[in-house]
């Protein structure tokens, strides 16, 4: 069963704009994890988050978590092209697992 | 490089075949995993070994083996192949226990016709 669930499934913006996505789970988490999927390869781990955390940056990229809410956000700041991609949100219970949702497909028009 | 490393990277399958897939990972990583990722289902999590010498299942097992054959390499076999299992399938590696994110290989695409 899907624990993160991502929203929207898909988002198309123009470059130079913020993209913001979002991911909902349904129990308690350890950390929260995000990833980017260029077409054809396999995924890339971007940034983790941890329950006790409410806000994480690098670089161009700022995560949020709001446990009592159980749902997190991803802003990309001043999109590129090369941001074009899939973005999944996986979380981390107890048993060593990681659950993914099944993504947001990000699009950013030239 | 450093990584997570899958072969074969494509594979064609008749029904009934059997094949292994091999895993290598180079960063002493403790866990290892295998997923399949079909369209619009996201990754789901085949199997998994949190440490050398245990493996337990995920949420789709069924059809599969794994054998975490040392600390670095982890095989997943599928002993008589069906077209529900054609797919992308994915490993990935990491410390473990919450410490940092999973490393994936690059994955292979099977088709079992």
């Amino acid at each position: 069963s899907q624990q993160g669930e991502e929203d929207p499934q898909a988002l198309s913006i123009q470059e130079g704009e913020n993209a913001t996505m979002n991911c909902s789970y349904k129990t308690s988490i350890n950390n929260l994890q995000w990833y980017r999927q260029n077409s054809g390869r396999g995924l890339v781990h971007l940034i983790l988050i941890r329950s006790n955390e409410r806000e994480k940056h690098s670089g161009r990229l700022r995560v949020t978590l709001d446990t009592s809410k159980k749902s997190s956000s991803l802003l990309i700041t001043a999109s590129r092209a090369a941001d074009t991609a899939s973005y999944f949100c996986a979380t981390d219970s107890r048993d060593d697992k990681i659950i993914f949702g099944k993504g947001t497909r990000l699009h950013i028009l030239p | 490089n450093a990584g997570v490393t899958q072969t074969p990277k494509f594979q064609v399958l008749k029904t009934g075949q059997s094949m292994t897939l091999q895993c290598a990972q180079d960063m002493n990583h403790n866990s290892m995993y295998w997923y399949r990722q079909d369209p619009g289902m996201g990754l789901r999590l085949i199997y998994y070994s949190a440490s050398e010498g245990t493996t337990d299942k995920g949420e789709v097992p069924n059809g599969y083996n794994v054998s975490r054959l040392n600390k670095r390499e982890f095989s997943l076999r599928l002993e008589s192949a069906a077209p529900s299992q054609t797919s992308v399938y994915f490993c990935a590696s990491s410390y473990g226990q919450g410490e940092g994110g999973y490393t994936f290989g690059s994955g292979t695409r099977l088709t079992v016709v």
